[in-house]
Formats: structure tokens, sequence, C-alpha cells
């Protein structure tokens, strides 16, 4: 059983364009974070969720909009896409903080 | 803010080779310190966490040492194989979000 799960693994699509991407646990956490890894490898955090609700919104612009419905999952939702964006994003877990965290398998975001 | 380096960027050894990973990170008020391992175009995997009250910490061929005091730690690979070929990084937690080193790319060669 994966514990957890992004989809889409692979996202290609055009500047402008509005896309999201899902992400679950199995794992019963209530902490939930997502990443970016940038062209150079780079991993620096994006938003921390705990319980559902908003802990860390690392300076991502608002086209970055998390949305937590309930512990199992943090989706993200990206408007306006632009060329930066693309990048590899990743969804992690933990059960509590600063416990091990899970990491998903990663989305890779390119932006035409 | 907390910075954390590994060095070095890269290291490529023969086989059977014991290897030495290093990572430093700028404030040592840690509540422990995170070694993942990530394969091309795959996710991270957790190796070990060292508690801040730990000096060690094994598992298998990995050893994770820890000094708080000086700002490092050090994964060891014992008796390397081709298989270890990955990028291994480091992480630090703050408060709800981990800080990455940049990662030691390995390549160990048959």
């Amino acid at each position: 059983d994966t514990a957890v799960s992004q989809t889409p693994k692979y996202l290609v699509t055009q500047m402008g364009n509005d896309k999201s991407i899902k992400c679950e646990q199995n794992l019963g956490h209530d902490t939930m974070y997502w990443y970016k890894q940038d062209s150079k490898k780079f991993l620096k955090i994006m938003f921390s969720y705990n319980n559902k609700e908003l802990i860390i919104n690392e300076t991502v612009p608002n086209r970055f909009s998390p949305k937590s419905p309930d512990k199992a999952h943090l989706n993200l939702h990206i408007n306006s896409l632009e060329l930066g964006d693309s990048a590899v994003y990743f969804c992690a877990s933990s059960q509590v903080d600063p416990d091990t965290q899970y990491f998903g398998p990663g989305t890779r975001l390119t932006v035409l | 803010k907390q910075e954390v380096t590994q060095i070095p960027a890269a290291l490529s050894v023969p086989e059977g080779e014991n290897l030495v990973l290093n990572c430093s990170f700028t404030d040592s008020a840690i509540y422990n310190l995170q070694w993942f391992r990530q394969d091309p175009g795959k996710g991270l995997t957790s190796l070990l966490l060292i508690q801040s009250s730990q000096r060690e910490q094994t598992s298998g061929r990995l050893n994770a040492s820890l000094d708080k005091s000086s700002g490092r730690s050090t994964l060891y690979i014992a008796a390397s194989q081709p298989g270890d070929s990955a990028t291994y990084l480091c992480a630090v937690p703050s408060p709800y979000k981990l800080s990455f080193g940049a990662g030691t790319t390995v390549t160990v060669r048959a």
C-alpha cells in the first residue's frame, strides 16, 4: 500500500493555465506538507498543515492555494501558471512535527 | 534562519569502499536531523532520524553521527554497493518544516 500518493505524476501545461495536484496519505498522520524541488534539485518548504489548518506559508505567491478537505488530503491548486513554476512538487506527512516525514513520489510540472 | 550545507556535492567511489557524507547546519538548537535518499526521478526515502540527544544512529550498513555543538552530522555507508548510487540529503527541522541541504550525489562503480 502506498503511504503517501500524489496525482498526477507528470503534468505538462501552457502558461496561464490553472492546474491542481492531489495528495493523499493513509498513515493516519496529522501533519502534511508541500515542498518544491527546483531545477537545481534544491528542496524548499511551501506549506504546512496540521489537522487541516494552515501553519506555514513560506512566502509562496498567492497563485498557489493549498486546500485540506480532511486530515488525509492536502491538494495544491495553482492559478495562472508561469514558466518559473516548472519543478517537482512533493507532498509529505508526519504523525507529529518534527517527527519523521514521509514523502510522496513527486509531481513533475512542466510549464511551456 | 537554519542553513544546511552538504559536502561534497558529488562523490564517485569503487564498489566496496566506505562512504562518508558530511552535513553542517548553522543553528545548533535542533530537535533531530534526518537523512534521506533520493533516486533519480523518485521521491525521498527516509534513511535515519537521529534525535538531538543521540550521538549516533545505526541501520544496517548505515551509521549517522551527530555533533550538535559543532553543527555537524556525518553519514557513513560501509562497504558500498552499486545500489547505493543515489543522492543523499540531510534535513533539519524547524517548526513545521524541514530545511534541506543541496545533497551529495553518490556514484558507486562496479
